[in-house]
């Protein structure tokens, strides 16, 4: 069974600009989780979504925003990029998001 | 507010030998744990989870934890560590915040093996 997927693997944007990151969670799986790590921290939960309603944000700006299709993939969007929006974005499902979570490879932002 | 602390940053061993790494975590709760590793560029894989029952827990790749509520601690150990084990090791508390279930990781042991 696939695992985990996530699209584009690595980005170049300049400051200012906005960014679309694409999740594909596991087949069976209902909810999706994004996450950012920076460098040589570990992750921080940016947002989950179940049945493509938003269930939880983190402490993270309006800069970030989200959604969950009917096929339960979903999109992480970040406007007005800043240089410490640079990091790599996780995507991690689970069936209902109350049970342990699978983490894709990752999307490597770089904003210069 | 919830958070899990590692307190080494950077631990090496050699390959036979074996590995404990430490975890402490605060959650008033009772908590979901859980260990991830992550490779050079690569996401996390789950080594390991706790959620109740009995408190020594058998993961992938001959890891186990030990959950110890008096000490507030989920430490990850391995008998004989492997070259392949070299890789950053994540510990993670699963919390309820409204009616989301999100990850509070701490900020990672990096394991180096010699040969």
């Amino acid at each position: 069974d696939a695992g985990v997927t996530q699209s584009p693997t690595h980005l170049i944007k300049t400051r200012g600009q906005q960014v679309t990151l694409r999740c594909s969670p596991i087949s069976g799986h209902k909810s999706v989780s994004w996450y950012q790590q920076v460098l040589g921290q570990g992750p921080q939960f940016i947002f989950q979504y179940y049945e493509k309603e938003e269930r939880g944000r983190g402490n993270f700006p309006d800069r970030f925003s989200a959604r969950q299709f009917p096929n339960y993939s979903s999109e992480l969007n970040v406007n007005a990029l800043l240089l410490g929006d640079s990091a790599l974005y996780l995507c991690a499902s689970s069936f209902t998001g109350y049970n342990e979570q699978f983490f894709g490879p990752g999307t490597r932002l770089t904003v210069l | 507010a919830q958070s899990v602390t590692q307190p080494d940053i950077h631990i090496t061993v050699s390959e036979g030998a074996s590995l404990e790494l430490r975890c402490n975590y605060s959650y008033g709760a009772t908590p979901y744990l859980f260990w991830y590793v992550q490779s050079p560029g690569q996401g996390l894989q789950l080594l390991l989870k706790y959620f109740s029952g009995d408190t020594l827990v058998q993961g992938i790749k001959g890891f186990e934890a030990e959950f110890k509520r008096s000490q507030s601690s989920f430490n990850l150990r391995k008998p004989s560590v492997h070259w392949s084990d070299a890789a950053e090791y994540f510990c993670a508390v699963g919390i309820s915040s409204g009616s989301a279930r999100q990850l509070t990781f701490g900020s990672g042991t990096q394991l180096t093996v010699l040969p």
